[in-house]
């Protein structure tokens, strides 16, 4: 247990339906990170949170794809209007500035 | 093509073997991140280093940052050794992952 957790664990969806994941990070780390994987894959950047703020959002990143921290504690990832291509592990991460990341366990969607 | 690559993509070893899994990357970075993951996804900090060597039980880091390259040795290996390793590389502010490198450890 690395002190980040993540809900769910699992998420099966329909095509079209909106889903919303929660990760809870490390209580002093001020940055927050999420992630999106496939199989055989590395972790893919969608965003990060230095505190409440977003500093940054990946390019490649859908605006269907909206994520918030509003205290700057805890964040929630939503995904709007969902497609099969967005079936992954989606990854939270957290940490002090520029240092090592330590992972929550991942939300896996299945979009059906 | 990726920012970041590993080699081998899949590596198999006879327990006690020594092992070396090989990270480059194209671009300047600030440090260096190896990460262990486990099947079922979880994923595990193992090291963060911008220069040198870091060494933990078993497990060694090396990097020369000029050269773009870094190396995770592991020292008689184990089977609980099996797991995917990635290295990512931190510039700026973003971590960029390598696909990782699928260990297998046979007794």
């Amino acid at each position: 247990d690395t002190g980040v957790s993540q809900n769910p664990r699992h998420k099966i969806t329909k095509r079209g339906q909106n889903v919303t994941f929660r990760c809870d990070p490390i209580s002093e780390h001020n940055r927050l990170y999420w992630y999106r994987q496939t199989l055989g894959q590395g972790p893919e950047f969608l965003t990060y949170f230095q505190n409440e703020a977003q500093l940054e959002k990946s390019r490649l990143l859908s605006d269907r794809f909206s994520a918030e921290r509003p205290k700057g504690s805890f964040s929630t990832l939503e995904i709007q209007r969902t497609e099969q291509g967005d079936s992954a592990m989606y990854l939270c991460a957290s940490s002090l500035v520029l240092n090592e990341q330590f992972f929550g366990p991942g939300t896996r969607l299945t979009v059906l | 093509k990726n920012e970041v690559e590993q080699s081998p993509q899949n590596l198999t070893a006879q327990e006690g073997e020594f092992i070396t899994i090989n990270c480059s990357y194209s671009v300047g970075i600030s440090a260096l991140h190896w990460l262990q993951q486990h099947p079922g996804g979880g994923i595990v900090s193992l090291f963060m280093l911008s220069s040198g060597k870091k060494k933990h039980g078993r497990l060694i880091a090396t990097i020369n940052i000029q050269e773009k390259h870094s190396s995770l040795h592991i020292t008689a290996s184990h089977p609980r050794d099996s797991a995917v390793y990635i290295c990512a590389a931190l510039r700026g502010n973003q971590f960029y992952f390598g696909t990782g490198t699928s260990l297998t450890v046979i007794p």
